[in-house]
């Protein structure tokens, strides 16, 4: 079972910035906050991980809580081409570590 | 970033027959490969892990009999479809770790292979 909870869906105008919340409170100290992204009918596309501190790059910035147990995936300049279903997904790292992935929530970038 | 690429993109086959999917780490080798299937509007669902030179390990509930896995090289893992059916149309994708000596890496996935069981 996926370890994280996020919202189904969540909308916002291009060109604002999307937060995208994810919870997951059973977090392990050795676990990282991982985001993918996956447009239709394509594979997962990865945005960016971190264990603890706040992490950008260029596509996007991962606030995590001090506490670890959420955080937020941060799109600065949304646009349309960002309208995906975004996963959250807590993993150690490792060659043998498994993605468990949840449902995801749902961005959909309007004009 | 690493690349992971699947082949074929898309596959149609007839009830019975078995179909074979390549997936491909292309600037860097995968000891371990995970394989996942995904549903119409649903989530991947993880079947199984592919390990280069031994048994795959597979998830509870999916049949190693009818999805065989072989990891022959650290480039490259196959997944067969056996005797497939109509219910095993789904999309397939496979994803691979690069570690490379670094200890915080991203796992890439392939651009996945949609099966068609008519």
């Amino acid at each position: 079972d996926a370890k994280t909870t996020q919202p189904p869906s969540m909308d916002c105008a291009e060109g604002r910035a999307a937060n995208l919340p994810c919870n997951h409170s059973t977090i392990s100290g050795n676990e990282y906050v991982y985001w993918y992204r996956q447009i239709h009918s394509q594979g997962p596309q990865y945005i960016i991980h971190g264990l603890k501190n706040n992490e950008t790059n260029e596509m996007a910035s991962l606030i995590i809580t001090e506490d670890r147990k959420s955080s937020t995936l941060i799109l600065p300049h949304a646009t349309l081409r960002d309208t995906a279903v975004y996963y959250c997904i807590v993993s150690s790292t490792g060659a043998n570590s498994k993605l468990t992935f949840g449902k995801g929530i749902t961005l959909s970038v309007r004009p | 970033g690493a690349v992971v690429s699947q082949h074929p993109s898309r596959v149609i086959c007839k009830s019975g027959t078995s179909v074979k999917i390549e997936c491909r780490s292309l600037d860097f080798q995968a000891t371990t490969m995970f394989w996942y299937r995904q549903f119409p509007k649903q989530s991947l669902m993880l079947m199984a892990t592919s390990n280069e030179g031994s048994k795959a390990t597979y998830e509870q509930g999916v049949e190693k009999d009818k999805f065989l896995i072989n990891h022959a090289s650290l480039t490259l893992s196959t997944l067969t479809v056996t005797s497939a059916h109509p219910e095993d149309s789904s999309f397939y994708i496979c994803s691979a770790r690069d570690m490379g000596g670094r200890k915080n890496t991203e796992a890439f996935f392939g651009q996945g292979t949609r099966l068609t069981v008519v």
